[in-house]
This record gives structure tokens, sequence and C-alpha cells, in this order.
């Protein structure tokens, strides 16, 4: 089935860094979704992207959609400890089906070091 | 608004005993409905969906089931849990109004020993 590769698995950075992750997949989806996840809860949705090209911010939070449809990256800028928690990307295919099933990234784990 | 609750959010239970996860979504209605696990805090898999009542989906063959016996209740289910259905289950909820964009619950934690 289709798979989405995400990466890095795992960031250590300094508060006040900026920190950038990325999601590929190897067909074309029509929606782009981030989700940020911390322990024993479930994810909560960050930012949407609906149009190739679309660059859409959400405070330190600024998320794009790929040209070529086959990929998203999101970046966080000026880390704060808050920010600790596991960010998922998901792509919904056009082929999706009623049900709009979305795949999902293994996860980037992010650990701000005070 | 809309609200989605699971319960219960953390469940212990013994390898061949039943289960019975509840959640259930306020706010809209004829939601598409999900569950998934999550394994080790990483990757969420797919387990049932449901676009309406009584119409349930499985995505990968296992031992539980799913259920929905009402617009905005969906129930996931097992007969006989083993010691691999541990982990950690989402339902989640979405609709053609908000573009399809799927909402999450809380969780809740299975450990079978």
């Amino acid at each position: 089935g289709q798979q989405l590769n995400q990466s890095p698995q795992s960031m250590f950075i300094q508060e006040g860094e900026d920190v950038s992750m990325n999601c590929t997949s190897s067909s074309i989806f029509n929606t782009w979704l981030w989700y940020k996840q911390e322990p024993g809860e479930g994810p909560v949705l960050l930012i949407a992207l609906y149009k190739a090209g679309e660059l859409t911010s959400n405070g330190r939070l600024t998320a794009q959609f790929g040209i070529t449809r086959k990929d998203s990256f999101l970046n966080i800028s000026a880390s704060i400890p808050s920010d600790v928690g596991i960010y998922f990307c998901a792509g919904q295919e056009i082929s999706s089906g009623s049900a709009r099933q979305l795949t999902f990234g293994s996860g980037t784990q992010l650990t701000v070091l005070p | 608004s809309q609200t989605i609750h699971q319960w219960p959010a953390t469940l212990v239970q013994p390898v061949g005993s039943p289960l019975s996860l509840e959640c259930t979504v306020e706010g809209t209605s004829n939601p598409n409905l999900y569950w998934y696990r999550q394994a080790a805090g990483r990757g969420l898999q797919l387990l049932f969906y449901s676009v309406g009542i009584g119409q349930i989906s499985s995505e990968v063959p296992q031992n539980l089931s799913a259920s929905r016996p009402q617009d905005r209740q969906f129930i996931l289910s097992s007969k006989k849990l083993l010691l691999s259905d541990s982990g950690f289950y989402l339902c989640a909820w979405s609709v053609a109004r908000y573009k399809n964009i799927q909402y999450f619950g809380a969780g809740t934690r299975l450990s079978v020993l």
C-alpha cells in the first residue's frame, strides 16, 4: 500500500533553534496534514494544506504543499520546550474513496533541550 | 462545536478476556469514523472505518471487530484478547464539510497481560 517517508525520525535541538521535517510519497496527494501528538494523547491537527505550492502558517509553524504534490515540509521557528512531541504528516489521495482515508508518516520525535 | 470521547482512557486486561472500547462524537451528524492502533508511540495503523450506521470496512485481518450501532457511536471489540492486541487505540472522525480532515480522540491505552 501507499507509504509516506517522513524524516528525520528524531531530532534533539536546543531551545530557540529552528526545526525542519518533511514527508515524501510515491503518489500524488490532494491534501497534506500535519499533526502533533503529546505523550498519552491523540494527535492534534496543526496545519492543513490543499493546493500545490500552498504555504500556510500557524504561529511559529509553517508548512508547504510541494509543487509535485508528492511532498510536504513543516518548519518550526524559535523552538520552545512545549514543542516537544511527535509530529506526523498525513496525506490524502484523490482516490481514497468516500471515507477519505489518510496515509500517515511514521512520525518525527522532537526533543527540545533547555 | 464538535467533540469526540473515548473511554476508558486506560485498560488492563488478561489474555483471553473480551474487549469493548467505545467512541462517541458530538456536534456533527453522519461522520466518517475510524479506529487506529498505535504501537510504541509511532505509526498509526488504520484498523476499521465506517461511513454510516452498520457499515464497517476492515483494513487488516486481526482479532478485533468494530460496530457502529448509532450514527455517532463506534465500538471496537474482541471476543478473546491476545498479547499482541496491546497498544494505544485511537478513534477519529471526519465530515465532508470540514474537508474530511480527521480529528482524533484522546486514545485508550490497552495492556494485555
